[in-house]
């Protein structure tokens, strides 16, 4: 069973820099996973980040960055902020159609 | 602008039905495939379906094949999700959402406001 696996929290200093990753669990995570980053507050939809792995979307602050570093994706805050304060979801395409999201990672700024 | 609204949510009883409809606005439907994502409280994101842009193809995740049903009427610019057989860890925030690329990926750029659905005796 295919299970796409992402750290449930992370901490970042105001000013820091993160990075929070995206694997699988039954091996590499490349471009053609076309990685999507979304960032979920409390009570609100989801709104993309990066979308094919490193493309950001519209309005998005240039401090986000998506790469594949070694075998998983990642996205990248860089001079992270309180706002960042968030949930952070990726999703892959794993083929026939179907999409999956990571568990989420929780990211707390202080 | 771009809309998402959905309706059909309620309360419902383990092993009965129940319909989820998403009606779009403020872009051209036929040129867009279409999901439904859902959420369960306080917890994840998990993607459920997808139904191609001219309804050609539909896909499901395995928690939902066999028992969902996605279909989408073009002519009113409306998708729907057909739920049967449903479970009590069915109980989710259900979201419409739109793939915004039309070709090779997937983003999901827009999405609706979710209709609960809450499967219990």
């Amino acid at each position: 069973q295919t299970v796409v696996t992402q750290e449930p929290s992370f901490s970042v200093s105001p000013g820091g820099t993160v990075t929070l990753t995206c694997g699988l669990n039954s091996g590499s995570v490349s471009k053609a996973h076309y990685p999507t980053w979304y960032q979920q507050t409390p009570g609100q939809a989801p709104r993309t980040l990066i979308y094919s792995t490193n493309i950001r979307s519209s309005g998005v602050p240039d401090r986000f960055s998506g790469s594949i570093l070694g075998n998983k994706a990642a996205l990248t805050i860089t001079g992270a902020q309180a706002d960042d304060e968030s949930d952070y979801y990726c999703v892959l395409y794993v083929g026939s159609g179907i999409s999956m999201f990571g568990g989420g990672t929780k990211l707390t700024v202080l | 602008q771009v809309q998402l609204v959905e309706s059909g949510g309620g309360v419902v009883q383990p092993g009965r039905s129940l319909r989820l409809s998403c009606a779009a606005s403020g872009f051209t439907f036929t040129s867009y495939d279409m999901h439904w994502v859902r959420q369960t409280p306080g917890k994840g994101l998990e993607w459920v379906a997808v139904i191609y842009n001219d309804g050609s193809d539909k896909y499901y995740a395995d928690s939902v094949k066999g028992r969902f049903t996605i279909s989408r009427d073009n002519s009113k610019n409306t998708v729907h999700l057909q739920m049967d057989s449903l479970r009590a860890e069915d109980t989710a925030l259900y979201y419409c959402t739109r793939d915004g690329l039309v070709l090779a990926g997937r983003n999901f750029d827009y999405w609706g406001q979710g209709a609960l659905v809450t499967v219990s005796s």
